[in-house]
């Protein structure tokens, strides 16, 4: 059984940085894409970013230069950082995997990252 | 305003076929696959589809299509557990970036 366990939320201040963690298990990270969706209170879905099996990463245009994702390997696990945070960065954020690229066959229960002073 | 353009709420009744559509251009749905997916009570999303492969699990009452820049999900004998956001996705060549639809509001009557 596939499973994806999302860590690393909680309130953080305007202006500072997070690491969201995405553990995997029955599913090996490195050999998949691996992306991030979050949805801010009230609203719909929205991507924020990939990585694919090759390492190349893609990123939303609203943290383009502050955001980085990346994998261990050894710990079949994805991390999403994200610095200068704003409020607007407040969402629950999803870890999804997908076999093929464009899939998001499994998703994470997601963590929720509120941004308030 | 989202990239892809979805109707905000449709409604059927137990047993009634609905579609829901979802609009984009050229750099999207008219040259990738599209996703759908559930989400209910928003909590975590579940693929429903994906291009027109009906992912294990999935009941085979849920069809997809796609015809030039629209998509759409067809749920055909609509149960009551089928009410849930449900929103189209896929990649655009564009913007170099996934994009999602705004969603739509199932009702089940």
């Amino acid at each position: 059984e596939v499973q994806l366990v999302e860590s690393g939320g909680g309130l953080i201040q305007p202006g500072g940085s997070l690491r969201l963690s995405c553990a995997a298990s029955g599913f090996i990270v490195s050999s998949n894409y691996m992306s991030w969706v979050r949805q801010a209170p009230g609203k719909g879905l929205e991507w924020v970013s990939v990585i694919y099996s090759s390492g190349r990463t893609y990123y939303v245009d609203s943290v383009q230069g502050r955001s980085h994702i990346s994998r261990d390997n050894s710990k079949n696990t994805v991390y999403l950082q994200v610095n200068s945070l704003r409020a607007e960065d407040t969402a629950v954020y999803y870890c999804a995997g997908g076999t093929e690229w464009l899939q998001l066959d499994y998703w994470g229960q997601g963590t929720l990252v509120t941004v308030s002073s | 305003q989202s990239a892809l353009t979805q109707e905000a709420s449709v409604s059927g009744t137990v047993g009634q076929k609905v579609t829901l559509s979802c609009s984009g251009n050229n750099n999207n749905i008219g040259i990738y696959a599209v996703g759908w997916y559930q989400q209910i009570s928003h909590g975590a999303p579940k693929t429903v589809m994906f291009g027109d492969s009906l992912p294990s699990g999935i009941p085979d009452r849920f069809s997809a299509s796609k015809s030039g820049t629209t998509a759409s999900l067809t749920i055909s004998g609509l149960q009551p557990e089928d009410e849930a956001d449900y929103y189209c996705s896929t990649w655009d060549y564009s913007l170099s970036g996934r994009v999602f639809g705004g969603g739509t509001k199932l009702t089940v009557l």
